[in-house]
């Protein structure tokens, strides 16, 4: 079956923009992860949803960084006024339930001029 | 604080000998343990876990894991590698009590396989 997808694949920025990132989950897996990878580094956990709301958004930098997943399918990560140290690998990850096993995508390479 | 340690950055070894990579953890109760696979430009694909039970675990394409509860280690092994294992290897933790099941990875082992 589909495995978990993420658009775009790689996204160049400038300074100050603002960016969207896009996870579609495996069907039926109602938690969804976001993790950040930065060079030479294991993935840093973001925000879990658990259907539709943000269960735990502990790992988000500052206030620049949000998520949302309306409809507890398709989520979509958001970057205000990017930063060149928002540059990294972006992970979206899902599972069956949050103690299932966390399947990723292919992550969406951000990199901020 | 959970937390995961991959103390080689790199492991080296010949075509059809055993690979071990290691990993150590930190964490309040019992562990839940997994190892994924990262190729070039790639997610992370999932290689195996532990939640309770048997502690060696069999995981994807003959590779298998020890737990030891004592030791607080979890080290991947393989009895004989192959050159198509050449790939990052992650180690990751998470707490069998948590409410979000996040996970928390390790920095990340090398792993070289030579013909």
């Amino acid at each position: 079956g589909a495995g978990v997808s993420q658009t775009p694949s790689n996204k160049v920025t400038e300074k100050g923009k603002y960016v969207e990132l896009r996870c579609d989950p495996i069907s039926g897996h109602t938690a969804l992860y976001w993790y950040r990878q930065s060079l030479g580094q294991g993935p840093e956990f973001l925000i879990y949803f658990q259907g539709t709301g943000a269960a735990d958004d502990s790992g988000l930098p500052n206030d620049r960084f949000f998520a949302v997943r309306p409809e507890g399918s398709v989520s979509t990560l958001k970057i205000q006024r990017t930063e060149r140290g928002d540059s990294a690998v972006y992970l979206c990850a899902s599972s069956l339930s949050r103690q299932e096993t966390q399947y990723f995508g292919p992550g969406t390479r951000l990199l901020v001029l | 604080a959970q937390s995961v340690a991959q103390p080689e950055d790199q492991v080296n070894v010949a075509e059809g000998n055993p690979l071990t990579v290691k990993c150590t953890y930190s964490v309040s109760g019992n562990p839940y343990l997994f190892w994924y696979v990262q190729y070039p430009n790639r997610g992370l694909q999932f290689l195996l876990k532990y939640i309770t039970g048997d502690n060696l675990v069999k995981g994807s394409y003959g590779f298998e894991a020890e737990f030891n509860k004592s030791q607080t280690s979890f080290h991947l092994k393989k009895p004989s590698a192959l050159v198509s294992d050449s790939a990052l290897y992650f180690c990751a933790v998470r707490a069998g009590s948590s409410n979000t099941g996040k996970l928390i990875f390790g920095q990340g082992t090398t792993l070289q396989v030579k013909p």
